[in-house]
């Protein structure tokens, strides 16, 4: 199985801030990387696909990139909506594997 | 719009089944493939399984061989998930999401609001 590893497990930033977190995986997965946000008591919802390509109706302020075993997903400027537990997921191979999610705070 | 409307809460005794029900519209329900995935209280997500609508082939995760069971009713546009001989650790949110292809490489776009099993003596 493909192991995916996020970091950090979470962060606390204040609104407006940039942040970045990280998804690496245990080989090589091309590009088949999405990234998901799970605000609390709700399913999660698809902001990224394809490592770096944004979902429709996703703010611009969210981006990934990289491909092959390291990722990221960066807010330029975070919001107080932005609160939420973020998860890596890749598609490359079965079984599908998540990271075990990124959860951002305000300070 | 895509919609995915999952059945309701559920309370199990160990070692019963429980079957939950997904319902599609607002897409043709047999060009996507629909995953499993659920979410223990306060961990994250586990996926479990995926089903090809259109012939009803599946693929599950290995810690669920034997026990899972991934159904579809092209009738009614609904996908069911069978787990037997439940156990306290199921206890879970479980929720379909759908594939955003007809692919076994395709990955998750859209989820529903997930169904809240809990296993309880």
């Amino acid at each position: 199985d493909i192991q995916m590893t996020q970091s950090p497990s979470s962060l606390s930033a204040s609104v407006g801030d940039r942040v970045s977190f990280t998804c690496r995986a245990s080989q090589d997965i091309r590009n088949d990387l999405d990234w998901y946000q799970q605000r609390p008591g709700k399913a999660p919802k698809r902001l990224i696909f394809g490592a770096s390509s944004l979902q429709s109706g996703v703010p611009s302020r969210f981006s990934g990139s990289g491909s092959g075993t390291e990722f990221s997903l960066t807010i330029s400027s975070l919001q107080p909506e932005d609160v939420a537990t973020y998860y890596c997921l890749q598609h490359n191979n079965y079984p599908r594997t998540f990271g075990q999610g990124t959860k951002v705070e305000i300070k | 719009q895509v919609q995915l409307v999952q059945s309701g809460a559920e309370v199990k005794k160990p070692g019963a089944s429980v079957l939950l029900s997904c319902e599609a519209s607002g897409y043709t329900f047999t060009n996507y493939f629909m995953h499993w995935v659920r979410q223990a209280p306060g961990q994250g997500l586990e996926w479990m399984g995926v089903i090809n609508p259109s012939g009803g082939s599946t693929s599950y995760a290995q810690g669920f061989q034997g026990r899972v069971s991934m159904t579809r009713d092209t009738s009614t546009n609904t996908v069911h998930l069978q787990l037997s001989s439940l156990r306290s650790e199921d206890t879970a949110v479980y929720y379909c999401a759908r594939a955003d292809g007809n692919s076994w490489s395709s990955a998750i776009d859209f989820w529903g609001q997930g169904t809240l099993v809990t296993v309880s003596s």
